[in-house]
């Protein structure tokens, strides 16, 4: 069965700096996708990043990167020059075409 | 940029009412599906609908739930019984048919609360 795990339930960073959130998954397949959410005090989800399992290069959105490493079964997420707005739940997310499986997340605190 | 709607987005009914909570589906996309998430838990999958049909549904999705697409452009959920452990956040995505996920795309989320 498929599982995601997010082993940080909370980390913080200072206005400007980076910081990265940490996912493992499990799965048999070989190909699927991997996905971060966000997930403001609203609770709604909002993609960050995408990124395909049969890519070898790493996703990124502006400020947002990722970390794909396949054979471990890692997907990090980086957030460069973190602003106030950044803080959030982030949820880690993995898909086989078709439900979503999700992490536990991650509450990031933004310090000013 | 489309969008998936749901409504209301905030509900409070009384234990052993039923609700139904909507969604508007992306209009071209086929695969319709929703999640649900107890405050300050994951994101669980409740229940995947293709064709006019339930293609998947997990061990939350019991006798008390249904979906149904009532009119091509609507796709519900019913709770017939709510109990105070349905309080949570429910949501509704859908996806077109195009290879991957491209598109895959979550609705705002429809917040009940059973009292």
């Amino acid at each position: 069965a498929q599982t995601v795990t997010q082993s940080q339930p909370e980390m913080s960073v200072q206005e400007a700096e980076t910081v990265t959130l940490s996912c493992t998954y499990d799965t048999s397949e070989s190909d699927y996708y991997l996905f971060w959410y966000k997930q403001p005090p609203s609770r709604q989800m909002i993609l960050v990043i995408r990124q395909e399992a049969y890519k070898q290069q790493n996703a990124t959105e502006n400020r947002f990167s990722v970390n794909f490493q396949k054979a471990a079964k890692s997907f990090s997420l980086k957030i460069s020059d973190s602003q106030l707005g950044d803080a959030a739940m982030y949820f880690c997310a993995y898909s086989g075409f078709n439900k979503f499986y999700f992490g536990s997340g991650t509450k990031l605190n933004v310090k000013p | 940029e489309p969008e998936v709607t749901q409504t209301p987005s905030h509900q409070v009914t009384q234990m052993g009412q039923e609700v139904i909570l909507r969604c508007v589906p992306i209009s071209n996309h086929l695969y319709f599906y929703w999640y649900r998430q107890i405050l300050g838990q994951k994101v669980e999958f409740l229940v995947s609908f293709y064709n006019n049909e339930i293609s998947e549904k997990s061990e939350i999705f019991d006798d008390q739930f249904s979906v149904e697409r009532p009119d091509g452009s609507n796709f519900t959920l019913k709770i017939r019984s709510t109990k105070l452990e349905d309080s949570a956040m429910y949501f509704c995505a859908s996806r077109g048919t195009a290879q991957g996920l491209t598109g895959y795309t979550f609705g705002s989320g429809t917040r009940l609360t059973v009292v």
